[in-house]
């Protein structure tokens, strides 16, 4: 039940658009999105919940389609500071527990 | 910084050993994660504790258990250690009880290597 992750790997150039997708096989309560930096810890990117609601504090945009079980993130317009993998994390119990079930990540690399 | 901290930062040890895993939570945050990192499964959540409570369990070995003390920090003990539990081990932490409350914030984690 692990998500899917799309694409695995993508380079950009500076300036340049990207989308990146997650897809589960199971229905979601929420979608969550890292963002994780060689050698250092994930950070929080976004929360997108049933119903609409976006919870995040950078200006990033992102999607989720609760019928398709799918959410995508779009990074437009990319820095050198985007480059890191992007995990989503998916919510498949609702409720007050904490699990969430990443997916294996893509590794984003914006060159100058 | 996160506010989440984790020790020790590295760990080696010999297959069958024991070791302890320690986190403290960002200040205020009743939930503690814990998550193994591996680069052929990425990231797997093993378990929550809320205030002092086991709150939900993941892929979690037998050989592993975790408690959270009165103080909030948390520990995660891993036992009879194998090659294949080499990883590195991170804790993250939030506000609420569940995912949808909000962010997690992950520590600068431990990396393990079993000999």
């Amino acid at each position: 039940q692990q998500p899917v992750q799309s694409p695995q790997a993508v380079i950009l150039r500076e300036g340049e658009d990207a989308v990146i997708n997650c897809s589960s096989s199971k229905a979601l309560y929420s979608v969550h999105w890292y963002r994780q930096k060689h050698g250092e810890a994930p950070v929080f990117l976004m929360i997108l919940l049933k119903g609409g609601e976006q919870k995040g504090h950078e200006k990033i945009s992102a999607s989720f389609n609760e019928k398709k079980q799918q959410s995508s993130l779009y990074l437009t317009a990319s820095q050198l500071s985007y480059s890191g993998t992007y995990f989503c994390g998916t919510d498949v119990y609702g409720g007050s527990q904490g699990n969430l079930i990443f997916g294996k990540g893509t590794k984003l690399s914006v060159k100058p | 910084d996160s506010g989440v901290t984790q020790t020790p930062k590295h760990l080696i040890t010999a297959t069958g050993q024991r070791v302890t895993l320690r986190c403290s939570p960002r200040s205020g945050d009743l939930s503690v994660y814990w998550y193994q990192q591996s680069l052929d499964q990425g990231l797997q959540f093993l378990i929550q504790y809320y205030n002092g409570e086991e709150r939900a369990k993941g892929n979690i070995l037998e050989r592993f258990s975790a408690q959270q003390f009165p103080d909030l920090h948390s520990e995660l003990n891993l036992s009879s250690l194998e090659l294949g539990d080499s990883a590195l081990y991170f804790c993250a932490s939030s506000e609420g009880t569940g995912v949808v409350g909000g962010e997690q914030y992950f520590g600068p984690g431990t990396r393990l290597t079993v000999t």
